[in-house]
């Protein structure tokens, strides 16, 4: 069975710049995550999909953060503007069953 | 005080030593995953416990639920289990993953 696949696997960007993160859950797995982790620190649910609706954005900085998640598979994260803060690993993970989570390589973001 | 607590914070061991790594919680959860992770890497499930013992080669997970508290075992431990291993319980008040802070092994050769 083939595992959750992110891309790009790592990518530095100047701050003010916009990035994207992309994400392909474990097919048939109708809920995905995305996290954010800083170094040195555990990962932050940043926005859990149920399908293609929103189920917890409460973490999500709004104002620079966007998230979808078209046709309820694919989804994408998108950072605009670029802080240096947002510098950290970006994981991507999906799941059948409340609390089985796989989780995809993750994207390291370095913002200079 | 987190949730989820791991112990040790650090470990370095010799090759092929037994490790243990402990994690004990406080909220009431329905699964326990064991995670790795390998510096800048993403994160890899070993396990998701609910009750009793798991193994996958020379992993080795348990849990017990009364006394909230569940184990990692590496037997025969090699420099290439050197990593971050994570424990995440499931549920609580959000039914979220609550993750620990994580134990760093060092596996020296």
């Amino acid at each position: 069975e083939a595992g959750v696949a992110q891309s790009p696997r790592y990518k530095i960007i100047e701050k003010r710049q916009s990035v994207a993160f992309w994400c392909n859950p474990i097919s048939g797995h109708a809920t995905l995550y995305w996290y954010q982790q800083i170094l040195g620190q555990g990962p932050k649910l940043l926005i859990q999909f149920q399908n293609n609706g929103v189920v917890d954005d409460s973490q999500l900085p709004k104002d620079r953060f966007s998230a979808e998640r078209l046709k309820g598979v694919d989804s994408t994260l998108k950072i605009q503007p670029a802080k240096l803060e947002d510098s950290a690993v970006y994981l991507c993970a999906s799941s059948l069953i409340p609390g089985g989570q796989f989780f995809g390589p993750g994207t390291r973001l370095t913002v200079l | 005080k987190n949730e989820v607590e791991q112990s040790p914070q650090n470990l370095t061991a010799q090759e092929g030593e037994f490790i243990t790594i402990n994690c004990s919680y406080s909220v009431g959860i329905s699964a326990l995953h064991w995670l790795q992770q390998h510096p800048g890497g993403g994160i890899v499930s070993l396990f998701m416990l609910s009750s009793g013992k798991k193994k996958h080669g020379r992993l080795i997970a348990t849990i017990n639920i009364q006394e909230k508290h569940s184990s990692l075992h590496i037997t025969a431990s090699h420099p290439r289990d050197s990593a971050v291993y994570i424990c995440a319980g499931y549920g609580g008040a959000t039914n979220k993953l609550i993750f620990g802070t994580g134990t760093l092994l060092a596996v020296q050769p």
